[in-house]
């Protein structure tokens, strides 16, 4: 068991340019979370997918953010014109696909550091 | 409105000493619970959850936590801090498709 990979750790990008972050979830695990996480805050929810559909989107998510599973195993999320409020930890999350509870038992990447100059 | 609320932003303990971070919800039903643990630069482990039954469930690294259904709380503690305990923590609820976590507290440990 690998747990939850994402690539890259580290981000730096200019203002209006187009970012995308890889996650690769543990492989038996069928729902994928992304989160932000702002400085001195808990992470906040973006996304989830269930196997490739997702079925939920925070009201954070602007048009700007697009977050894919194509294939039900490894997520992308791409944040177009980034703003310098984009600077964040981008993390992602993954968990199996069983009923409550244990569908909430989340285990987290590293996550991504974005920072937009 | 559901929240999740961690009182105390930052704590220092002596290496040794107890520790208990706090953690309040306000959720319409019961919730299930979690403490997490982050250190800097990392991503989330979880140290220990509470779903039902006893009130007091044991995690990992030492720590145990206690959920009081009176007071709406899920605290966090460990009889005795470890240096490498040094991290930020944060609590989550989730109920109905929805999880929440405090805005965490950041442990320090003094030698």
């Amino acid at each position: 068991d690998t747990g939850v990979s994402q690539n890259p750790r580290h981000k730096i990008t200019k203002r209006g340019q187009n970012v995308t972050f890889r996650c690769d979830p543990i492989s038996e695990h069928n729902r994928l979370y992304w989160y932000r996480q702002t400085l001195g805050q808990g992470p906040e929810f973006l996304t989830y997918f269930q196997n490739e559909a997702q079925l939920e989107k925070s009201r954070l998510l602007s048009d700007r953010f697009s977050a894919e599973r194509p294939k039900g195993s490894f997520s992308t999320l791409e944040i177009q014109r980034t703003e310098q409020g984009d600077s964040a930890m981008y993390l992602c999350a993954s968990s199996v696909m069983q009923g409550p509870p244990s569908s909430y038992e989340q285990y987290f990447g590293p996550g991504t550091r974005l920072t937009v100059t | 409105a559901q929240s999740v609320t961690q009182p105390d932003i930052h704590i220092t303990v002596s290496e040794g000493a107890s520790l208990e971070l706090r953690c309040n919800y306000s959720y319409g039903a019961t919730p299930y619970l979690f403490w997490y643990v982050q250190s800097p630069g990392q991503g989330l482990q979880l140290l220990l959850k509470y779903f039902s039954g006893d009130t007091l469930v044991q995690g990992i690294k030492g720590f145990e936590a206690e959920f009081k259904r009176s007071q709406s709380s899920f605290n966090l503690r460990k009889p005795s801090v470890h240096w490498s305990d040094a991290a930020e923590y944060f609590c989550a609820v989730a109920r109905n498709n929805d999880m929440r976590f405090g805005a965490g507290t950041r442990l320090t440990v003094k030698p």
